[in-house]
């Protein structure tokens, strides 16, 4: 079955410092991923659109060069958090879609906590 | 981005008893599934719709896809402890783009 994998599951860091969160599909290739970030209780809520090869598509009110992502192969993806303030805090989620059905594979989520 | 139509919001059920919910869109959706978060996990894909109409099963659960092709349902049978957890309904349409719903919150009693 598809699986991704996200890393890491927490990380704490410093206000003003930058993190990266990396998701990878383990057994199949994804042109196409996706990162969320989720509050507690609620929906997942899509932040941007990672290409494989391309610049990513960030929804609206979505800063891209706060959230920067790179996906520079079919199985890696990476969302970087700069100069991360308390209010980046949060549950951020990646996906990748198969290309056997166009289903979509969750990675466990990573807990960012900013200090 | 859209949003999809989940109710309830949440559930608080007495553990053995039958459970229902449903995802509703203004748009036509190609593909329905279903996903279940448990607390500090990412979703984990429960079921899978791809045809109008269809009715799938996997144990306890089953999910419909609308005959309108604008909303879904889900049905877990004799609830038990371990169903606990977010439930989110999730549709993409003919234009490929995806959409998540609300989610429905399930205690379960025992």
């Amino acid at each position: 079955g598809a699986v991704v994998s996200q890393h890491p599951s927490r990380v704490i860091c410093k206000s003003g410092t930058s993190v990266k969160i990396e998701c990878r599909s383990l057994d199949f290739q994804a042109t196409t991923m996706f990162w969320y970030r989720q509050f507690p209780k609620q929906s997942l809520m899509l932040m941007a659109t990672s290409n494989e090869g391309s610049k990513a598509t960030y929804e609206q009110g979505v800063e891209k060069d706060k959230f920067l992502i790179n996906h520079a192969s079919l199985t890696l993806s990476t969302l970087t958090v700069t100069s991360a303030h308390p209010e980046d805090s949060s549950f951020y989620i990646c996906s990748a879609v198969h290309p056997s059905n166009y289903g979509y594979t969750f990675g466990s989520g990573t807990r960012l906590t900013v200090v | 981005g859209q949003q999809l139509n989940q109710s309830p919001q949440s559930m608080f059920i007495q553990e053995g008893e039958d459970v229902s919910m449903n995802c509703t869109s203004s748009s036509i959706f190609n593909t329905w599934l279903w996903y279940k978060q448990e607390p500090g996990e990412g979703p984990v894909l429960l079921i899978a719709l791809y045809k109008a109409g269809e009715l799938t099963s996997n144990g306890r659960l089953t999910a419909q896809f609308g005959i309108t092709r604008k909303d879904s349902f889900l049905n877990i049978s004799a609830s038990i402890p371990s169903d606990v957890g977010i439930y989110f309904c999730a549709g993409r349409n003919t234009g490929n783009q995806f959409y998540f719903g609300t989610g429905t919150s399930l205690t379960v009693i025992p």
